[in-house]
């Protein structure tokens, strides 16, 4: 069964940096692409990035674009967010999500980053 | 990047059926057949239950239906359940190659 796994989120002073990661299993990772999706405290869910079965392409939101480095390992089935430049406002919950055509078809539990002096 | 617009709330009695709307513009919702419908309970990720504007992933109740006019997607939950009550989120793929989701809607079950 597909398992999408987030670690490394955590606390992080404003300006700071983090890398997420997402370990896939249960499916061909290589073959898919992957997106991050993220969801602040008591709020909806926002669309963050997206990158292509074979990492040749990544999209961006306008709110992190520049930022936030959406990656992968096709030879480890992970999947990368890295995140510098951190500010109050990217504190959220952090999923990955699995593509199935233009939608998300399985998501991880999610990791928790908290951008805080 | 403008969230797409869904009503904060909706309510039912079991065994109502109730609608969300989720409007967006034709850069999005109404310039693409991809949208898709999530549920989200409280503490958990969230649940696909509709994808291309009104095909259900294997596995979700038939009670589960959407369409989509112009630039509006309706979701449509039938027979309403005390497992229903949770929050729905619409998404669609846009013309800037990003994805956007709804302001989400909470689904109450009276």
């Amino acid at each position: 069964q597909v398992q999408l796994v987030e670690s490394g989120g955590g606390v992080v002073q404003p300006g700071g940096s983090l890398r997420l990661s997402c370990a896939a299993s249960g499916f061909t990772f290589s073959s898919y692409g992957m997106h991050w999706v993220r969801q602040a405290p008591g709020k909806g869910l926002e669309w963050v990035a997206f990158i292509r079965y074979d990492g040749s392409n990544e999209y961006y939101a306008d709110s992190v674009k520049g930022r936030f480095t959406i990656s992968r390992d096709n030879s480890k089935n992970t999947l990368y967010l890295q995140m510098n430049s951190l500010r109050a406002e990217d504190t959220a919950v952090y999923y990955c999500a699995k593509v199935m055509g233009l939608s998300f078809d399985y998501w991880g539990q999610g990791t928790l980053v908290t951008v805080s002096s | 990047q403008s969230a797409l617009t869904q009503p904060a709330s909706v309510s039912g009695s079991p065994g109502q059926s109730i609608t969300i709307s989720c409007t967006g513009t034709s850069s999005d919702v109404g310039g693409y057949n991809y949208v898709s419908w999530y549920q989200q309970h409280p503490g958990k990720a969230p649940k696909l239950m509709i994808y291309d504007v009104s095909k259900r992933p294997s596995g979700v109740s038939n009670r589960f239906s959407a369409s989509k006019s112009g630039n509006t997607a309706s979701l449509t939950i039938s027979g309403l359940r005390a497992e229903d009550e949770a929050d729905y989120y619409c998404n669609s793929y846009t013309s800037s190659s990003t994805w956007v989701f709804g302001g989400g809607t909470k689904v109450t079950v009276l």
